[in-house]
């Protein structure tokens, strides 16, 4: 069965700093992984989509990156600011048929 | 273009009423799925329908719990007797068409919630 973990689960930062998440999932046979975001009491919104014959996707100041064979990906957040904050979710799509999702890191950028 | 649209987005029951979830997708959208977040757990899979077919109930409680998408109208997830357990934050996504081409899947777009409160 997949899983999914993040880590760390909270990261606290002061603002400008460059900054890492991290995903890994055990099952490498993945189709697609997606990186969310999701305000307090909020939906989620997309933030990047990496197919697995991929191995990163920007957008912005984001950056994705995925190794399939070490079953880790990263988001890679530029310059942060106090708008980043927020709960950062990654989820695979490994052939089920839904998405597996990790628990989260929540960010926080202080002013 | 509207995205997945959810109501309502928040809904107060007492234990043993029923609860009744809607999800409109994406406009050309044959494929949706419900998910729930429990309090400080992850998003986890629920139900996958395409018009008028379940094609995968594994994540969805046995008793209680059902869910259609019916050929007009929104995917309804309906949850009989609610009791506290149920209390959670549910969400809908949709997906256009499922293609696998190059091992790679479709992406797939999420409403805002419906936040179920069992009183």
């Amino acid at each position: 069965k997949q899983e999914v973990t993040q880590i760390p689960a909270a990261l606290s930062v002061p603002e400008g700093e460059n900054l890492v998440l991290n995903c890994s999932f055990t099952d490498s046979a993945i189709y697609n992984l997606q990186w969310f975001r999701q305000d307090p009491g909020k939906g989620l919104t997309s933030l990047l989509l990496i197919q697995s014959s991929q191995r990163e996707q920007t957008s912005g100041r984001l950056n994705a990156s995925l190794d399939k064979s070490s079953g880790r990906s990263t988001l890679y957040i530029a310059a942060s600011q106090p708008g980043d904050s927020a709960t950062y979710l990654c989820a695979v799509w490994a052939g089920a048929n839904n998405l597996f999702f990790g628990t989260g890191t929540r960010l926080t950028v202080i002013p | 273009n509207a995205g997945v649209m959810q109501n309502p987005r928040h809904l107060v029951r007492r234990r043993g009423q029923e609860a009744r979830l809607r999800c409109s997708p994406v406009k050309g959208h044959s494929h949706v799925y419900w998910y729930r977040q429990l309090p400080e757990e992850g998003l986890k899979f629920m139900v996958y329908l395409q018009k008028e077919n379940i094609i995968d109930e594994s994540g969805m409680p046995k008793e209680r719990f059902s869910a259609e998408f019916p050929k007009e109208g929104p995917s309804i997830l309906r949850i009989q007797q609610v009791v506290r357990g149920d209390s959670a934050a549910y969400f809908c996504a949709s997906q256009p068409i499922r293609q696998r081409t190059s091992n790679s899947y479709n992406e797939q777009f999420f409403g805002p919630g419906t936040r179920l409160t069992v009183l």
